[in-house]
């Protein structure tokens, strides 16, 4: 059973534009959302994260969004550059207060391609 | 700083063989972890540590083993190869109470045939 879930294989947009990656989840005890970039033949790098007492958190060109009651988080690229290029994953923990925080659930990926 | 190191990059076995991947990372974290990253799965945690001589299991442990004897290595042992294992492996660090905000280390390709 999937927990968290991205239904959205792959995403292509054009350089300049908005690029919005969408996250479902299944558990209303995650209590910490993440988002990491993967490169092809690197390990995923961390992104950007909120914690479930806030809806909105922007570093940058990049802002997640957390919307609790529908289980669902989003994470916005503006402007969308060629080097976004990646499969980006997103992810969740439970007990935000302990030694779990570790403990990620990840969803399947999302292939985002920016075309100059 | 070369952060978390995993070796090898690629590894082919045989149905049954066993071998030991290796992970080692010099910034000190107490945390560390092995998952896997399949085809439409994402990455699925087999097993972690919370420090030296503290181990636990994770989404999807049988088959593997693991052992902390150190702060900074964390070796995933494949006791009986089967190709189901075959994947991506990454290994994955961090300060506790980091909030997941993980160090990964470039991955090792294992086919099993």
């Amino acid at each position: 059973d999937q927990q968290v879930k991205q239904n959205s294989p792959s995403l292509s947009v054009q350089e300049g534009r908005i690029s919005i990656l969408n996250c479902d989840y299944t558990n209303s005890m995650f209590d910490y959302f993440l988002w990491y970039k993967k490169y092809p033949a690197e390990g995923p790098t961390f992104l950007i994260s909120i914690s479930s007492i806030k809806d909105k958190n922007e570093d940058g060109r990049f802002t997640v969004f957390l919307n609790k009651s529908a289980k669902h988080l989003s994470l916005h690229i503006v402007p969308s550059q060629p080097g976004d290029s990646a499969v980006y994953f997103c992810a969740a923990s439970l007990n935000a207060g302990g030694t779990s925080y570790g403990k990620l659930t990840f969803g399947q990926g999302t292939i985002l391609t920016v075309h100059p | 700083n070369a952060g978390v190191t995993q070796t090898p990059k690629f590894q082919v076995l045989k149905t049954g063989q066993s071998m030991t991947l290796q992970c080692a990372q010099d910034m000190n974290h107490e945390y560390m972890s092995w998952y896997r990253q399949d085809p439409g799965m994402g990455l699925r945690l087999i097993h972690y540590s919370v420090g030296a001589g503290i181990t636990d299991q994770g989404e999807v442990p049988n088959g593997y083993n693991v052992s902390r004897s150190t702060t900074e290595d964390f070796p995933l042992r494949l006791l009986s190869a089967a190709p189901s294992q075959t994947s991506v492996y990454f290994c994955a660090s961090s300060y506790l109470g980091q909030g997941g905000k993980l160090f990964f280390g470039s991955g090792t390709q294992l086919s099993v045939l």
